[in-house]
């Protein structure tokens, strides 16, 4: 099974919400992802998360807060987003950090009002 | 600054004809490549990867090749069907301080004719 869940699968909110994104797997990865991906480009990494660890933060603005509470879930917290933060926000996880393969989710479709 | 490249943006072909989509690299030390499937409104589909010391790798209908002198990376799919129509991907796994971190490139649009 190289399933990654991801909820909402779209999502609306205006720049004064907070709201949460969630991802989950189920591989025993320890290694977990958050991409953004605006349109007709490719993913572009943001958080990386090892063994429920920050490693990678590729300077992404604050009102974006990643959360791992375990090693099944990684969250991303949004607050005060801007229109221009609308895309779609992918997960993956991998085994482990080294050339190891990652497997995506579905992804959260997100437009900021 | 490096990147990870697609020759061509779209490629379009008749169902039936094998189709090849080509990715340059810059970047000398990854070891790593990985090719990923896209389709409209859904998330990255692993379909084959292939290692530095490798120089091909086959799965089903699908073949990689890479050419490490010129940093050259191929896909190619036989056979190719209307549900192979998607956005292609080729991304490098680059090392950084003891973390990998996947680069991908533009991008190549697939589009199979019946």
């Amino acid at each position: 099974d190289t399933e990654v869940t991801q909820t909402p699968k779209h999502l609306v909110m205006g720049m004064t919400n907070k709201k949460s994104l969630k991802c989950e797997q189920h591989m025993g990865h320890r290694a977990m992802y958050w991409y953004k991906q605006k349109a007709k480009k490719p993913p572009e990494l943001m958080f990386v998360y090892s063994y429920e660890k920050l490693s990678i933060n590729e300077s992404v603005p604050s009102r974006f807060s990643p959360e791992c509470p375990n090693s099944s879930l990684l969250n991303l917290h949004l607050h005060a987003l801007q229109p221009e933060d609308s895309a779609l926000y992918l997960c993956a996880s991998s085994p482990g950090l080294l050339q190891e393969t990652q497997y995506f989710g579905p992804g959260t479709r997100l437009l900021v009002l | 600054g490096e990147s990870v490249g697609l020759h061509l943006p779209t490629l379009s072909v008749q169902e039936g004809d094998n189709s090849i989509i080509n990715c340059a690299y810059s970047n000398s030390a990854s070891d790593y490549f990985i090719w990923y499937k896209q389709e409209s409104g859904k998330g990255p589909q692993f379909i084959i990867d292939i290692r530095s010391n490798m120089d091909k790798r086959q799965g089903q209908r699908v073949t990689v090749l890479l050419n490490k002198t010129v940093k050259h990376l191929s896909l190619q799919i036989a056979a190719t069907q209307p549900g192979d129509s998607a956005v292609y991907f080729c991304a490098e796994n680059r090392r950084n301080t003891g973390f990998q971190k996947l680069v991908f490139g533009t991008g190549t649009r697939l589009l199979v004719s019946p």
